[in-house]
């Protein structure tokens, strides 16, 4: 089956400490992006990458990190830095002109 | 202002009634727009596309005013199963296909 996974559903950080999210497809898709949903509130988009060895900043990609190395792989870090990293976490990617995006299934991460 | 601008509701209705949202937006370079739902701790899915001549897709309707930079989706005959968040997404062709998503509105559909 074609699809958008990401892993882990569930995600437990401690303070000063850096977690990565993980995001696969094996759509073919160039583009990914990350989106973080807070309760009450619309996606905000943290980083996209529209292609293999490049990405952009979004809107809010202050104390995050990605990288895309490979195609089917856009793993997000959440560094020490985000202060407020408690939040639902959200990868897409994206088939090209004429479409949208489409989600994976997202990742909770919690602060303990 | 915000960019999409959504009733967050929520939206309490019988079964069998015919409701309907309004998004407003504010970039009038927007290109595409779509109504995407989202269940209780799930992922967003494409519920439609909105095209300008308005659209349907069984008991859902979608129209688009360009001029007043206004959306709609209209659900007729409410089935319990169509409670959720329905996500008001314009994508403006900027930022590598940025889509800017609404905060939602809240349908609950009772018995």
């Amino acid at each position: 089956d074609g699809g958008i996974t990401q892993s882990p559903k569930y995600l437990f950080r401690k303070e000063g400490q850096n977690v990565t999210l993980s995001c696969e497809q094996n759509l073919n898709h160039d583009a990914m992006y990350w989106y973080r949903q807070d309760p009450g509130q619309g996606l905000r988009l943290i980083y996209y990458s529209q292609i293999v060895n490049d990405f952009q900043k979004g809107d809010i990609a202050e104390g995050y990190s990605v990288s895309r190395e490979k195609k089917e792989s856009f793993p997000l870090t959440v560094t020490s830095a985000q202060k407020n990293p408690t939040a639902f976490y959200l990868c897409a990617s994206y088939p090209g002109i004429g479409e949208t995006q489409y989600f994976g299934p997202g990742t909770r991460l919690l602060v303990l | 202002r915000k960019e999409v601008e959504q009733d967050p509701g929520p939206f309490n209705v019988p079964e069998g009634a015919t409701v309907a949202f309004n998004c407003t937006y504010s970039n009038s370079a927007s290109q595409s727009f779509f109504w995407y739902r989202q269940d209780c701790r799930k992922e967003p899915k494409l519920l439609m596309s909105v095209y300008s001549s308005g659209n349907e897709d069984g008991r859902f309707t979608a129209q688009l005013n360009r001029a007043s930079q206004y959306i709609s989706l209209l659900i007729r005959d409410s089935k319990l199963s169509d409670s959720a968040t329905y996500l008001c997404v314009v994508n403006a062709m900027e930022y590598g296909n940025k889509l800017v998503f609404g905060a939602g509105t809240i349908l609950r559909v009772k018995s």
